[in-house]
C-alpha cells in the first residue's frame, strides 16, 4: 500500500510568515507533485519533481518554493504567508501516471 | 483554459442507481486518463484509469468508458452506493508526461 504522509492536517499561520508543509512518501517513487485544491477550482498544480533536486514549475508557482533534498521527502515552502494562499495543500507520489494523494494540509492565513 | 473539463458540478442519484459522470477534454495529446474520488478533509483516491489505447475499463463497480472521436469519457457507477457520496475528479496525461490535469470535480449524491 502506497503511503503519502503530510506533516500537518491543519495549520494557522500570520500574513508574512514563511511556512514550510512536508510531505513524505515510503514507496521509492520518482515523482512528487504539490497542489492546492479550492472551491470551484479543481486541483491546480504548484510545483513538481522528477528526481532528486529537481523541480519544475507547475501552473500557479508565484509565491511558492520547493526543496527535494532526498528522494522521499518533498517540501512545500510559502516565502511569505499571504491570506490568498489560504487553502487545502495536498501532495502525491506516482511511478508514472497514476498519482497517490496525501491526506492534505488545510492552511489558514490570518 | 480548461483542457479538462466536468461541466455537472453536482449530480444527485438514487441508491442502487447507475450513477454516470461526464468529462470532456480539449488536448488530442492526452493518452491517459483517470478519475479520483475525493472525500472532505481527505486526499484524493485513485480509482479507474484508461488508456486511450481502450475504449472501456471496468474494476468492480466502476466503468470507465472513453470516447476518442468526441475527446469525451464517463464513468459509471453500478450500484451506487451511500459511499459513493464525495466529489469525482476527472484527470488526463498527455503523451510520455507523467503530470496530470485535471477538471474542477463534481459533487455526487447518493440519495437513500
Amino acid at each position: 500500500d502506497v503511503k503519502v504522509t503530510q506533516s500537518s492536517r491543519y495549520l494557522v499561520k500570520r500574513t508574512g510568515e514563511k511556512v514550510f508543509l512536508e510531505c513524505v512518501q515510503d514507496m521509492d517513487h520518482e515523482n512528487m507533485f504539490w497542489y492546492r485544491q479550492d472551491p470551484g477550482l479543481g486541483l491546480r498544480l504548484i510545483y513538481f519533481s522528477y528526481d532528486v533536486k529537481m523541480k519544475e514549475k507547475g501552473d500557479i508557482p508565484e509565491g511558492y518554493s520547493v526543496s527535494r533534498e532526498k528522494k522521499e521527502r518533498f517540501s512545500l515552502i510559502l516565502e511569505s504567508a499571504s491570506t490568498n494562499q489560504t487553502s487545502m495543500y495536498l501532495c502525491a507520489s506516482s511511478p508514472a501516471r497514476a498519482q497517490y494523494f496525501g491526506p492534505g494540509t488545510r492552511l489558514l492565513v490570518l | 483554459d480548461q483542457q479538462v473539463k466536468q461541466n455537472s458540478p453536482s449530480l444527485s442519484v438514487q441508491e442502487g442507481r447507475i450513477s454516470i459522470l461526464n468529462c470532456d477534454y480539449t488536448n488530442s495529446m492526452f493518452d491517459y486518463f483517470l478519475w479520483y474520488k475525493k472525500y472532505p478533509a481527505e486526499g484524493p483516491t485513485f480509482l479507474i484509469s484508461i488508456s486511450s489505447i481502450k475504449d472501456k475499463n471496468e474494476d468492480g463497480r466502476f466503468t470507465v468508458f472513453l470516447n476518442k472521436s468526441a475527446k469525451h469519457l464517463s464513468l459509471h457507477i453500478v450500484p451506487s452506493q451511500p459511499g459513493d457520496s464525495a466529489v469525482y475528479f476527472c484527470a488526463a496525461s498527455p503523451n510520455r508526461d507523467d503530470k496530470i490535469i485535471f477538471g474542477k470535480g463534481t459533487r455526487l449524491h447518493i440519495l437513500p
